[in-house]
């Protein structure tokens, strides 16, 4: 069966670097989507991306946070300059046509 | 207010048992997931339901729209079980998936 992808599976960070979190979707689905689980907690809705477009976004994904599709198969999360509050598990999520969401395994970020 | 609650919150149960989870949500969707979160975080898409009742081997997902309620019955529970289960939902067809805060289960042999 197809699967999402994610890259790196755990990323170390300084607080105040760049990190690019990737994710490779499903071929032929349409939607793909950002959410993250801070230890301990519910996971939570970052960002969907639809057509070349953010769909919608949360209130948590703020300027820091960016989205980019930049060759029609790789989904990328970028977070500006982290901070400690970033550390989490981020999943990416792709859809299509009548098929329910398929979730990556997720890329553990620690920021220190 | 939380738009979607589990209980219970967790679970100990003996290998062989019959397993419940419950779930109930306060707003009109389109679908109801089920999902299964193992302690290495991976996420997996158990059922998805708009109606009815399915049936994945020894596990079976139902939902009452009216009553805005779902529940996870989980057969013959064997250790591997052991996991979070989650349910979550979408307001409408490929919105985002509001998720539940889990139910810790823990099948011992």
């Amino acid at each position: 069966e197809p699967e999402v992808t994610q890259t790196p599976s755990h990323q170390v960070t300084q607080m105040g670097q760049e990190v690019i979190l990737r994710c490779v979707p499903i071929s032929n689905h349409l939607y793909f989507y950002w959410y993250r689980q801070i230890l301990g907690q519910k996971v939570e809705f970052l960002v969907s991306f639809y057509n070349n477009e953010i769909s919608e976004k949360s209130e948590i994904f703020d300027d820091q946070f960016s989205v980019e599709r930049p060759d029609g198969s790789n989904f990328t999360l970028k977070i500006r300059s982290t901070k400690l509050e970033d550390s989490a598990m981020y999943f990416c999520a792709s859809s299509g046509t009548g098929i329910p969401p398929h979730f990556g395994n997720g890329t553990r970020l620690t920021v220190t | 207010k939380n738009e979607v609650e589990q209980s219970p919150q967790n679970l100990t149960a003996q290998e062989g048992e019959f397993i419940t989870i419950n779930c109930s949500y306060s707003v009109g969707i389109s679908a109801l997931h089920w999902l299964q979160q193992h302690p290495g975080g991976g996420i997996v898409s158990l059922f998805m339901l708009s109606s009815g009742k399915k049936k994945h081997g020894r596990l079976i997902a139902t939902i009452n729209i009216q009553e805005k309620h779902s529940s996870l019955h989980i057969t013959a529970s064997h250790p591997r079980d052991s996991a979070v289960y989650i349910c979550a939902f979408e307001k409408t067809s490929y919105d985002k998936v509001i998720f539940g805060p889990g139910t810790s289960l823990s099948v011992i042999p």
